[in-house]
């Protein structure tokens, strides 16, 4: 049972480049999340999506792209990574009012 | 909007010792609270979460947390700290379970 993967684990990158974190999950969850984890910050949450073609933005949405065209995929895109959003970017899933799944997380290191 | 404030960001604690983790929440409406635990290299776990049925809820590995209104504190407790236990705790408050707040987490450290 793979859960929820992402994908990569580990992402270095320069500063201006186009980077995408790919999440999937294979529970059939509705709701999927990005967040990014900074020390001092905890987990702050960037965009979720309630279902395909819904998303919403989060506390931290600037400087971040999501799409959701199929239920089990949750794409995050930087469109011009910037120093400070190298962090560590996790992906979450759950049903309505259920508890969030959260994936192994990728970390992102900006140039 | 809510927010959490976890109280101290690293405790120590002996083996066998009490293990408390402090919580304090605020929310304009009823909230669900969360405690996660995060091991190194990987995601959050969910130890417990409390949704108004019990103010006592009691979750995996031995801990627990009690929901206190009056003081809008969710502290989290285990009897007996084992070594296992050292990891990084988040608490986080919802008030519609999908629109989560984190607090910034407590690394516990525990002692031979």
């Amino acid at each position: 049972d793979a859960g929820i993967t992402q994908s990569p684990r580990y992402k270095i990158t320069e500063t201006g480049r186009q980077v995408t974190l790919m999440c999937h999950q294979t529970w059939s969850h509705s709701y999927m999340f990005w967040y990014r984890q900074d020390l001092g910050h905890g987990l702050r949450l960037i965009y979720y999506s309630a279902a395909a073609d819904i998303t919403d933005k989060g506390e931290v949405p600037d400087g971040y792209v999501v799409s959701r065209s199929k239920t089990e995929n949750f794409p995050l895109t930087l469109e011009s990574a910037t120093r400070s959003q190298t962090s560590v970017y996790f992906c979450a899933s759950s049903e309505l009012r259920g508890t969030q799944y959260f994936g192994p997380g990728t970390r992102l290191l900006v140039l | 909007a809510q927010s959490v404030t976890q109280l101290g960001s690293h405790v120590s604690v002996s083996e066998g010792a009490l293990v408390l983790l402090r919580c304090n929440y605020s929310s304009s409406v009823p909230p669900y609270l969360f405690w996660y635990v995060q091991y190194p290299n990987q995601g959050l776990q969910l130890l417990l979460k409390y949704t108004s049925a019990a103010t006592l809820v009691k979750g995996i590995n031995g801990f627990e947390a009690e929901f206190k209104k009056s003081e809008t504190s969710f502290h989290l407790t285990k009897p007996s700290a084992h070594m296992s236990d050292a990891a990084e705790y988040f608490c986080a408050v919802s008030d519609n379970n999908n629109d989560m707040r984190f607090g910034a987490g407590t690394r516990l450290t525990v002692k031979p």
